[in-house]
Order: structure tokens, then C-alpha cells, then sequence
């Protein structure tokens, strides 16, 4: 299982963009790379995903080098309400094989006014 | 937007006690999972399910513990004989089978279901 390695927390600023990095070394050559967010008590949601180069959404933008070793997460323009816990997990290609999705103990964001 | 429904949102049973936890998955998808989270701490990865069986499942979930999708819309998780330590939020997801290109562990996860076993 490839093993992710995220910082613990992270504060910002409204208004600030905010970049999370998040290391995979063993990731395999099928994998693909999930970030989720969590808010206390809730289930985690779904973000973004990626499996090269950048993927971007209404939310987020995901970048990925062509390692593939690390990725970043970044957030333009936070607010007080992208307070949350952030995780990402690398796994689960479609093709099939085993897949256990694992949580790390993800990235507490905390945005200041 | 479709929605993975849990309930209920919070139970309460004594040690010993047998629970089930109700969970109505997306309706189109067909992977199912059940997770739980101690307070303070990370996301756990109980059990998968796909095609009525069990797909991987981890050391936590032992003998005690069991899956079920008794119809067609609903994936229960049973506690046989609940222990203090089972006191935790109980996250149920689901996801669609994987197209070409698509990893399958885009997952959608229900509110949850707090149980505390006193």
C-alpha cells in the first residue's frame, strides 16, 4: 500500500491561497491520487482527483509531478468555511486489484479572518 | 444531488448489546463501504462489499462484525456483541464501479452514525 505523508496543520488567512502537499514514494504505477475534505463530525467529501500533470474544478486544483511521488492541493481564495481537515489517499484503479482505502491523519486547515 | 443516507444519526446500547447500522447507498453505485472514526482520531477502513460479498476487509473487522445488503437499496453493519471500545462515529460510502480512466475509490460518504456503548 503506498504510504502518504502529509503536514500535520496548516494555518491561512481568508482571502489566501493554500497549497497542501501531500508525498506518496511508493505510489504504483496505477494508482490514482483522491484528496477529501472532512468538517468535525461529518463524513468526508470528495474533492479532487488526479492521476498526472493538473486537474482543476469549481473547488480545487490538483498538481502532480511527473513522478508522480508527491501531490499538492490547492485552494484559491479560502474562507473561514474551508476550516477542515484535508486528506489525500492514492489507490484504486479501475482495472481492479485490491484496494484498501487508507486515511492518514490528514491536514487540520485552520483560515483566520 | 444523491446522497448516502445513515441511520440512525445516533444510538446508544449497552456493552454486550447487539447493533445494526442502517446505511441506503447512491443508488446507481455498487461498491459499498463501512468506516469508523474514534473521536479525535483518523478515518478507519472497516469492510468493502461488491457484488453481495465482502471484497477486502481489515483486522478490525472481526468475528464480531457483519455486512449484509438484505434488499436492493439497503447495506446494514452489525455489531454482534458491542464493546466499550466500539464507541465511534460509523461512516457508511459508496461508490460507482470504476469506468476506463476512473478510479473507483471516488467514494461518497453519509453523514454518519455515532454509537455509544455504555
Amino acid at each position: 500500500l503506498a504510504k502518504t505523508t502529509q503536514p500535520i496543520s496548516m494555518d491561512s488567512y481568508e482571502g489566501q491561497e493554500v497549497n497542501i502537499t501531500c508525498s506518496h514514494n511508493n505510489i504504483a504505477t496505477n494508482d490514482y491520487i483522491t484528496w477529501y475534505q472532512q468538517f468535525p463530525s461529518q463524513g468526508p467529501r470528495f474533492i479532487i482527483q488526479g492521476y498526472k500533470t493538473k486537474v482543476t474544478n469549481e473547488v480545487a486544483s490538483l498538481f502532480i509531478p511527473a513522478d508522480r511521488k508527491s501531490s499538492t492541493l490547492s485552494l484559491p481564495r479560502v474562507s473561514l468555511s474551508d476550516t477542515a481537515v484535508y486528506y489525500c489517499l492514492v489507490g484504486g484503479h479501475a482495472s481492479g486489484g485490491s484496494y484498501i482505502p487508507t486515511f492518514g491523519r490528514g491536514t487540520s486547515l485552520i483560515v483566520h479572518p | 444531488e444523491p446522497e448516502v443516507t445513515q441511520t440512525p444519526s445516533h444510538q446508544v446500547t449497552q456493552m454486550g448489546q447487539e447493533v445494526i447500522l442502517r446505511c441506503v447507498p447512491i443508488s446507481n453505485h455498487l461498491y459499498f463501504y463501512w468506516y469508523r472514526q474514534i473521536l479525535g482520531q483518523k478515518v478507519e477502513f472497516l469492510v468493502s462489499f461488491y457484488n453481495n460479498e465482502i471484497s477486502e476487509k481489515s483486522e478490525i473487522f472481526d468475528d464480531q462484525f457483519s455486512v449484509e445488503r438484505p434488499d436492493g437499496s439497503n447495506f446494514t453493519l452489525k455489531i454482534r456483541s458491542t464493546k466499550l471500545e466500539d464507541s465511534a462515529m460509523y461512516f457508511c460510502a459508496s461508490s460507482r464501479i470504476g469506468e476506463l480512466g476512473e478510479a473507483k475509490n471516488i467514494q461518497y460518504f453519509g453523514a454518519g452514525t455515532r454509537l455509544s456503548v455504555l
